[in-house]
């Protein structure tokens, strides 16, 4: 079975600092890893997803992931935060067999001007 | 703008009552998923289906069903609601060109279902 936590339920930090959200997993097989993100009464939006190969991978909106297979670990950067950033973020899990994501309980990061 | 698109965005229904929602995929995408989001949770997989057959399930009862249409259209049909079930629900298509778990899955807006 597979799981995914996420530290931090939420996360708070000023406008222009570094984000970091963590994501540690679980997974029998290797892992497919991926963050998405949501905005308030809308659906999912995929940040990145890690596959094979690089393991630091690149995202959307200055975003970027590191899998760390010896940690168990995908977290989450920003190198500058924006008020634009103001989410919910959820990292999942999937594998080759069910083709469904197992998703962590969400980060909400507020960012502060 | 994902191109997933599903109805209705909102709905009150009263305990016991039955529910459909409604998905369209993205154009030629034949995988279509449901989650549910529980206020203040993550999403959790119901069930996904591919050619109109289900193609696996999570952990619901049978109350929750589904259909794919040859379209590849989908319903989610809910039975004797519970007040538990209010929830945020969500569908999800994918590529047939990349259906291995690494393929990119599109959310659409979701549907939000209250029972009182």
């Amino acid at each position: 079975a597979q799981s995914v936590t996420q530290l931090g339920s939420h996360v708070s930090v000023s406008e222009g600092a570094l984000v970091l959200l963590r994501c540690n997993y679980s997974s029998s097989v290797p892992p497919y890893l991926f963050w998405y993100v949501q905005y308030p009464n809308q659906g999912l939006q995929l940040l990145l997803k890690y596959t094979t190969g690089a393991t630091l991978v690149k995202g959307i909106n200055g975003f970027e992931a590191e899998f760390k297979k010896s940690e168990t670990s995908f977290h989450l950067t920003k190198p500058s935060a924006h008020m634009s950033d103001a989410a919910e973020y959820f990292c999942a899990v999937s594998d080759t067999g069910r083709r469904a994501l197992t998703f962590g309980s969400g980060t909400r990061l507020q960012v502060q001007p | 703008e994902t191109g997933v698109t599903q109805s209705p965005t909102h709905l009150i229904k009263t305990r016991g009552q039955q529910v459909t929602l409604r998905c369209s995929s993205q154009s030629g995408h034949n995988t279509v998923s449901w989650y549910q989001q529980a206020l203040g949770q993550g999403p959790q997989f119901i069930f996904q289906y591919y050619r109109e057959e289900e193609n696996g399930r999570g952990n619901f009862p049978p109350r929750f069903s589904g259909l794919q249409f040859p379209n590849y259209s989908s319903e989610l049909n809910v039975n004797a609601l519970e007040l538990d079930d209010s929830a945020l629900y969500l569908c999800a298509s994918s590529s047939p060109a990349d259906r291995g778990a690494g393929n990119t899955i599109y959310f659409g807006e979701g549907s939000w279902l209250t029972v009182v």
